[in-house]
């Protein structure tokens, strides 16, 4: 079945550091994939999305790469921010109604 | 202001006693669907609608009812909660696009226990 696999946390890492964060996929067909941040008490909020092979989604300073050869979407950045510590969750949609999250991944961002 | 609300925040209940999370949304989204979230496991989808009167089954229905009467609502029912019940709930929306990779709003979670 479709399924996405990420990186186990807490990462920790020093403000203005790089950060990558591991997503591997399972799925047929043609997918879309996310990538969501979750904030202390909130609900997810979609930072960035790519609809098919080769996109790159972009938001915040935030990257991330469809590559279907290696069925991936890691997500990266260059300089973190504290602002920027929260829980990342990876996820897919193969079809036209159901949704895959991995388990998230924390992040902590010291100063 | 575009939001999806979920009601109660938090809630404790004991073993067998029905309850009923609400969730509605005021972007007439078509779309709308439950999650909930556990440790380790991420979100795992229980039910979704994709309009009024038209549910189905996610990854982990059982032992949850939904019911789709109006297109803004979408509660989540416990007819019978048990101590797995025990988790953190999230409602989200999105319009029918969902197939070409539109984003789902989520509210802000429902915090449930079960004794």
């Amino acid at each position: 079945g479709d399924s996405v696999t990420q990186m186990e946390g807490p990462v920790t890492l020093s403000e203005e550091a790089f950060l990558t964060i591991n997503c591997t996929y399972t799925a047929t067909g043609y997918p879309s994939l996310f990538w969501y941040v979750q904030y202390p008490g909130e609900g997810l909020q979609l930072l960035l999305k790519a609809t098919k092979a080769d996109d790159k989604g972009s938001n915040k300073g935030f990257e991330a790469t469809y590559r279907k050869e290696t069925t991936s979407f890691h997500l990266e950045k260059g300089s973190v921010q504290v602002s920027d510590s929260a829980v990342y969750f990876c996820a897919l949609s193969p079809n036209f109604n159901k949704f895959y999250f991995g388990s998230g991944t924390k992040l902590n961002v010291k100063p | 202001e575009a939001q999806v609300t979920q009601n109660p925040r938090y809630l404790i209940t004991v073993t067998g006693k029905k309850l009923t999370v609400t969730c509605s949304q005021n972007m007439n989204h078509e779309y709308m669907s439950w999650y909930r979230q556990d440790p380790g496991l991420g979100l795992r989808q229980i039910y979704y609608s994709m309009n009024v009167e038209v549910t189905d089954k996610g990854d982990v229905p059982e032992g949850y009812k939904v019911s789709r009467k109006e297109k803004r609502n979408f509660p989540l029912i416990l007819e019978s909660p048990s101590p797995n019940q025990t988790s953190l709930y999230f409602c989200a929306s999105s319009s029918d696009r969902v197939a070409l990779g539109e984003k789902l709003f989520f509210g802000s979670g429902t915090q449930l226990s079960v004794l």
